[in-house]
């Protein structure tokens, strides 16, 4: 009931290709979905976050698409760039049930641009 | 405004030993919320503290414990050491309950 399930594990795109990372949860109390971008010997950091009253939400070159009824959403980055290698994580909490700060993560898209 | 610190970066302890982990959160930040993060069970919420209260709590062993100062200072501790605790263990603070979490750059902890 907790899990979160992101796909592909790994992702190579070319320079300036669009990359997409999907992520399927069961959970229903979910209402807050944030994704966290990762460096190697950094700490996650806050990328982009939807809440299900709205089916996307873009911010510069990311988008969040979100589709409640089958409970997945997906992460978009458009002009992919070398500088968005990273790991990407989706994530998942309940605002509403005091547990908002409980994330549940996926497992991790390591993301490679090529130049 | 300063980032998350966590100290130390690194540390090697051996099996049985304990360990202590510090903390501290953006200035004004109330919660703080600790992450295991290893290869095979990838990030894993520990607890939250709010106000130097634990508001909730992941299912981690009694072994992996947490308190928060009167500043928003937080500590975790690891008892009895086993060596599949090796792992990241990341702090995150946030204004309060409904705010972005910022994450700390972690403390590497190899067990032996």
């Amino acid at each position: 009931q907790q899990q979160v399930k992101q796909s592909p594990q790994s992702l190579i795109v070319q320079k300036g290709g669009i990359s997409i990372i999907n992520c399927a949860y069961e959970n229903t109390a979910f209402d807050y979905f944030p994704w966290y971008q990762q460096f190697p010997g950094k700490g996650p950091a806050l990328l982009i976050a939807i809440r299900p009253d709205v089916s996307e939400k873009k911010e510069g070159r990311f988008t969040i698409s979100f589709n409640k009824s089958a409970k997945q959403f997906s992460l978009h980055i458009m002009d992919s760039q070398p500088g968005d290698s990273a790991t990407y994580f989706c994530a998942a909490s309940s605002l509403s049930s005091g547990s908002a700060r409980q994330l549940t993560f996926g497992s991790g898209t390591q993301l490679t641009v090529l130049p | 405004k300063a980032g998350v610190t966590q100290t130390p970066r690194y540390l090697i302890k051996t099996r049985g030993q304990q360990v202590t982990l510090s903390c501290s959160p953006i200035s004004g930040h109330r919660s703080v919320s600790w992450y295991q993060q290893t290869p095979g069970q990838g990030l894993q919420f520990l607890f939250e503290y709010f106000s130097e209260t634990q508001r909730n709590k992941g299912n981690f062993p009694g072994r992996f414990s947490g308190r928060q100062f009167s500043n928003s200072r937080s500590e975790m501790n690891v008892s009895t050491l086993e060596l599949g605790d090796s792992a990241l263990y990341l702090c995150a603070s946030s204004l309060d309950t409904y705010n972005e979490q910022f994450f700390g750059p972690g403390t590497r902890l190899t067990v032996l």
